[in-house]
């Protein structure tokens, strides 16, 4: 596609339920990023992928997240039991493969849990 | 924390004036690299400056990196209103992590 997509981009879920976002990456891009920002406050790393595989997991908040990638294309990410400071927006990027370029970022999916 | 650290937290400044962003970090870097965020959620690539990179200009925008004090700047020159939004710098790790600071918030007033 033209840009990093995002879905759904506004989610609200009770407390305790399993939540899935998705992101879809530029076409060809091969690393993909997960972010989490909390209102007014900078970008939490989440995760990357390097194709399917993950070589940093180590932003994970806790065992209630994961996520995969699979094709080298979509990702999605699973917040199980969700929890009232689990509310944020998640941002999305990717990359071409390598040390260089730079990150494109979807508009994000921000998650409500009341 | 794993992020960089971003000064000054907030900025505001006069249109036709120029704004200087300041960001540390601790790690070795690859590239650092800033972004822009308008209010709203997605962010926009700015500018790229190379870990051999000690400036680099595009447009109003310059950047410059002292590896060795492990420090970077943004300079926006002649600021405008439509300047106004956060401003992230990020730092490209071995490894291709990306990782972003806490952000400036910059309001030109017109």
């Amino acid at each position: 596609g033209a840009g990093v997509s995002q879905s759904p981009s506004n989610k609200v879920t009770e407390k305790g339920k399993d939540v899935e976002l998705r992101c879809d990456p530029i076409s060809g891009h091969t690393a993909l990023y997960w972010y989490r920002q909390s209102l007014g406050q900078g970008l939490e790393f989440l995760i990357y992928f390097q194709g399917n595989s993950a070589p940093d997991k180590s932003g994970l908040p806790s065992d209630r997240f994961s996520a995969e990638r699979t094709g080298g294309s979509v990702s999605t990410l699973t917040i199980q039991r969700t929890q009232q400071e689990d509310s944020a927006v998640y941002l999305c990027a990717s990359s071409l493969g390598g040390p260089g370029p730079e990150a494109f970022f979807g508009q994000g999916t921000r998650l409500t849990v009341v | 924390s794993q992020q960089g650290e971003e000064d000054p937290q907030a900025l505001s400044i006069q249109e036709g004036e120029n704004a200087t962003m300041n960001c540390s970090y601790k790690t070795s870097i690859n590239n650092l690299q800033w972004y822009r965020q308008n209010s709203g959620r997605g962010l926009v690539h700015l500018i790229l400056i190379r870990s051999n990179e000690r400036e680099k200009h595009s447009g109003r925008l310059r950047v410059t990196l002292d590896t060795s004090k492990k420090s970077s700047s943004l300079l926006i020159t002649a600021s405008r209103a439509a300047d106004t939004a956060s401003y992230f710098c990020a730092r490209k790790e071995y490894g291709n992590k990306l990782v972003f600071g806490a952000g400036t918030i910059l309001r030109v007033k017109s």
